[in-house]
């Protein structure tokens, strides 16, 4: 098994571009979430997904954009890039909402929005 | 709002002290609680899974205690080393929002 596999590793975008951060997981995990971590703030929720064709807000879910259209894959739209939104952006997947199932991350996409 | 919360931000031992990480949360009607390890430029290695059920759980030289009603957890490392140098992060799983909300973690590092 890959586990959770994320593309790109690094990037870097200008004001306004938009982008879409890849991530896949192999496990045939039903939850998928995306993270981003800044300094001193900790990890934050922006989207998540309880299965194919469900997804729901996070935390910070504002200029972000999010599909699950198969179990696997579970995109992430920067509609119009702004340099708030440089970080580290993690995808997460598990089982499903049980109490026995462990979070797994991907490897995270370093974000630099000029 | 489920907040989570890590003390102390940064930890420096000296090799083979045994060492406690605390970490803190204010919903107790959580599912589990994970303990994670990060490595700079990394992502989230899962280290221990607590059950809201169980009191603690042991890997190794690692062990996780849960106490549900005062809304704490400690992570045990015993004989520390090196490698064990990392940012520990805890985060709590379910209550009102069912999702993982994390601690701003520790930040470890263990001197040869």
């Amino acid at each position: 098994n890959a586990g959770v596999t994320q593309t790109p590793k690094f990037q870097v975008l200008k004001t306004g571009q938009s982008m879409t951060l890849q991530c896949a997981q192999d496990m045939n995990h039903e939850y998928m979430s995306w993270y981003r971590q800044d300094p001193g703030m900790g990890l934050r929720l922006i989207h998540y997904s309880v299965g194919a064709g469900i997804t729901d807000q996070g935390e910070v879910p504002n200029g972000y954009n999010v599909s699950r259209s198969t179990t696997e894959d579970f995109p992430l739209r920067l509609l119009s890039a702004a340099p708030s939104q440089t970080s580290v952006y993690f995808c997460a997947s598990r089982r499903g909402g049980h109490s026995t199932d462990t979070q797994y991350f991907g490897p995270g996409t370093r974000l630099t929005v000029l | 709002k489920q907040e989570v919360t890590q003390i102390p931000a940064a930890l420096s031992v000296p090799e083979g002290e045994n060492l406690v990480l605390n970490c803190s949360f204010t919903d107790s009607a959580i599912y589990n609680l994970q303990w994670f390890r990060q490595d700079p430029g990394k992502g989230l290695t899962s280290l221990l899974l607590i059950q809201s059920s169980q009191r603690e759980q042991t890997s190794g030289r690692l062990n996780a205690s849960l106490d549900k009603s005062s809304g704490r957890s400690t992570l045990y490392i015993a004989a520390s080393q090196p490698g064990d140098s990392a940012t520990y992060l805890c985060a709590v799983y379910g209550g009102a929002t069912n999702k993982l909300i994390f601690g701003t973690g520790t930040l470890l590092a263990v001197q040869p």
